[in-house]
């Protein structure tokens, strides 16, 4: 039922650089496009969220950019911190429940 | 403590044994969902609630799983002859119909030997 496609699995990052992770979506009938961060030992919490009516959404130093042509969306972190590390998930629904992508174990060096 | 509530935290069972997770939602939120994470894994759908009617389930969710959520309140997940593929942290998360967000508890994490 995988129908977002999430890269790369882990990312390494040093303090103060920009984390990008990417998604891929498949059904063009998706309109909500949210990323989760999830914590060890922790249930996954909601990030930052898109609709696909605006290109880009920006929330203190995270930022979705979507991109409808080639039907993916992104999430950057600027100004990385070591409080970053985490697990991050983006997802779409389908029928009233999300699909998540296989999540991404970000790690910022300090 | 008003978030997304789950019991036990951890289960250790054999092989065979049945099992019940318990969940506690947001008291407002009229959607329940269950997912399953493994290691290095994205949450799976298992299935999901609008009060208390299952609106659906995963066609990966064998016979041996059944969940209910009586009253549209709490809900519960049985899992019936353990395996040991059964292992993994089982999620709950909660939302409002009309906004998409779900908020999810710290889990269940299920080991069976």
């Amino acid at each position: 039922q995988q129908q977002v496609k999430q890269s790369p699995q882990s990312l390494i990052v040093q303090k103060g650089g920009i984390s990008i992770i990417n998604c891929a979506y498949e059904n063009t009938a998706f309109d909500y496009f949210p990323w989760y961060q999830q914590f060890p030992g922790k249930g996954p919490a909601l990030l930052i969220a898109i609709r696909p009516d605006v290109s880009e959404k920006k929330e203190g130093r995270f930022t979705i950019s979507f991109n409808k042509s080639a039907k993916q969306f992104s999430l950057h972190i600027m100004d990385s911190q070591p409080g970053d590390s985490a697990t991050y998930f983006c997802a779409a629904p389908r029928r009233g429940k999300l699909i998540f992508g296989q999540g991404t174990e970000l790690s910022v060096k300090p | 403590d008003t978030g997304v509530s789950q019991d036990p935290r951890h289960k250790i069972t054999k092989r065979g044994q049945n099992v019940t997770f318990r969940c506690d939602p947001i008291s407002e939120h009229n959607r329940l969902y269950w997912y399953r994470q493994t290691l290095g894994q994205g949450p799976e759908f298992l299935t999901y609630f609008q009060n208390e009617a299952q609106l659906e389930k995963s066609r990966l969710l064998s016979d041996r799983f059944s969940a209910e959520r009586p009253k549209g309140s709490f809900s519960t997940l049985e899992i019936q002859r353990t395996e040991q593929g059964d292992s993994a942290m089982y999620l709950c998360a909660s939302s409002l119909e009309r906004t998409g967000e779900l908020f999810f508890g710290e889990g269940s994490r299920l080991t069976v030997l």
